[in-house]
């Protein structure tokens, strides 16, 4: 039981280049999440999803895109990156029923340099 | 829109000291609440959470919390300090009928021997 994986945990982009950071749990949750994580900012919500083909904005989702064609994965699309997009990435999911509860598992992040 | 306000963005103790962070939420419906721990490179990980049924709620690594409607506060308390409890602590709400949880900015403990 990995638990939830992310993928890669390092990488640096150019401005204006794309990337998927990936997400893949194997606890059968519902709901998944991505979050960004910036010093004195705490985490602050990207997008997440309540199950599969549903997806829905966080508090900071412009320059993001996602999809879940699966229950398992929760890939998050940077299509043009800028360097305010420098950041810690965490991918975070939630068992069946608790999705309003809070009660998150997180990944171990991945960390996003943009030059 | 619902949001915690954690109180020291710093917190440093002496091992075996009481350990105390603060936290307060903006809501006129008590919400769900919870504090998440990260230790240095890793994700995070529940602590405790309150969901409306006993207002002193009891985590794990001997921390607890108590919920207080008057004081609109969450505070996390632990006895007694450990080296092992230096982290960056995070307060986080979830308000009832959402799928969202919304993070305070953390707390960064140091304990010194």
């Amino acid at each position: 039981n990995a638990g939830v994986t992310q993928t890669p945990k390092f990488q640096v982009l150019k401005t204006g280049q794309s990337m998927t950071l990936q997400c893949a749990q194997d606890m059968n949750h519902e709901y998944m999440s991505w979050y960004r994580q910036d010093p004195g900012m705490g985490l602050r919500l990207i997008h997440y999803s309540v199950g599969a083909g549903i997806t829905d904005q966080g508090e900071v989702p412009n320059g993001y895109n996602v999809s879940r064609s699966t229950t398992e994965d929760f890939p998050l699309r940077l299509l043009s990156a800028a360097p305010s997009q420098t950041s810690v990435y965490f991918c975070a999911s939630s068992p069946p029923g608790t999705a309003n509860t809070g009660e998150l598992f997180f990944g171990e992040g991945s960390r996003l340099t943009v030059l | 829109a619902q949001s915690v306000t954690q109180l020291g963005s710093h917190v440093s103790v002496s091992e075996g000291a009481l350990v105390l962070l603060r936290c307060n939420y903006s809501s006129s419906v008590p919400p769900y609440l919870f504090w998440y721990v990260q230790y240095p490179n890793q994700g995070l990980q529940l602590l405790l959470k309150y969901t409306s049924a006993a207002t002193l709620v009891k985590g794990i690594n001997g921390f607890e919390a108590e919920f207080k409607k008057s004081e609109t506060s969450f505070h996390l308390t632990k006895p007694s300090a450990h080296m092992s409890d230096a982290a960056e602590y995070f307060c986080a709400v979830s308000p009832h009928n959402t799928d969202k949880l919304i993070f305070g900015t953390g707390t960064r403990l140091q304990v010194f021997p």
